[in-house]
């Protein structure tokens, strides 16, 4: 079956702009997670969503990161006033439910900032 | 408390040769430990876990050994292969309610020919 998409694949933007990134998770999973992988560095924690609601968002930031997910299914990343230290790979992670051990991750967007 | 760390960054191995990378971690309430692996382009993929009520796990060439004493566990790539050349992330989570991994840095892996 398919697994979980990303998009878009790539996004150049100039600082101060905002982006919008989008991630439909496998059908019927109801915990989604995403991660940032700066270069050289492992994936960084930012939020975890159980069906609509995030009932843990330690791992953003700053208040210009905010995330959202609708229906259950499609998650939306937004970064507000882009800054260069925002350039990564933003990856999101699927799982059937909370408690399950396998994430399954999508390719990523990968975020430039000049 | 959270920290997840892992070494070496990068590892050169030849074909046929034991591939071995290390992680560390401090909050003893972790209590599962994946290894993702993740090629170019690609988001990672789970290779094998292990929970700390037995200290070794095999899943073919694959093992990891853990030690709960030390807050060790690694990863050992048995008669590596240039297809194993990718990047390996060691993570730990603890149990109850969701799976919030937390990973190490990474290792970079090359199996030559």
């Amino acid at each position: 079956g398919a697994g979980v998409s990303q998009s878009p694949s790539n996004k150049v933007t100039e600082k101060g702009k905002d982006v919008e990134l989008r991630c439909d998770p496998i059908s019927g999973h109801t915990a989604l997670y995403w991660y940032r992988q700066s270069l050289g560095q492992g994936l960084e924690f930012l939020i975890y969503f159980q069906g609509n609601s995030a009932p843990d968002k330690s791992g953003l930031p700053s208040d210009r990161f905010s995330a959202e997910r609708t229906g259950g299914s499609v998650s939306t990343l937004t970064i507000q006033r882009t800054q260069q230290e925002d350039s990564a790979v933003y990856l999101c992670a699927s799982s059937p439910l909370p408690s399950t051990d396998t994430q399954y991750f999508g390719p990523g967007t990968r975020l430039t900032v000049l | 408390q959270q920290q997840v760390k892992q070494s070496p960054q990068s590892l050169i191995v030849q074909k046929g040769g034991i591939s071995i990378i290390n992680c560390a971690y401090e909050n003893t309430a972790f209590d599962y430990f994946p290894w993702y692996q993740q090629f170019p382009g690609k988001g990672p993929a789970l290779l094998i876990a292990i929970r700390p009520d037995v200290s070794e796990k095999k899943e073919g060439r694959f093992t990891i050994s853990f030690n709960k004493s030390a807050k060790q566990f690694s990863l050992h790539i048995m008669d590596s292969q240039p297809g194993d050349s990718a990047t390996y992330f060691c993570a730990a989570s603890k149990s109850g309610g969701y799976n919030k991994l937390i990973f190490g840095a990474g290792t970079r892996l090359a199996v030559h020919p």
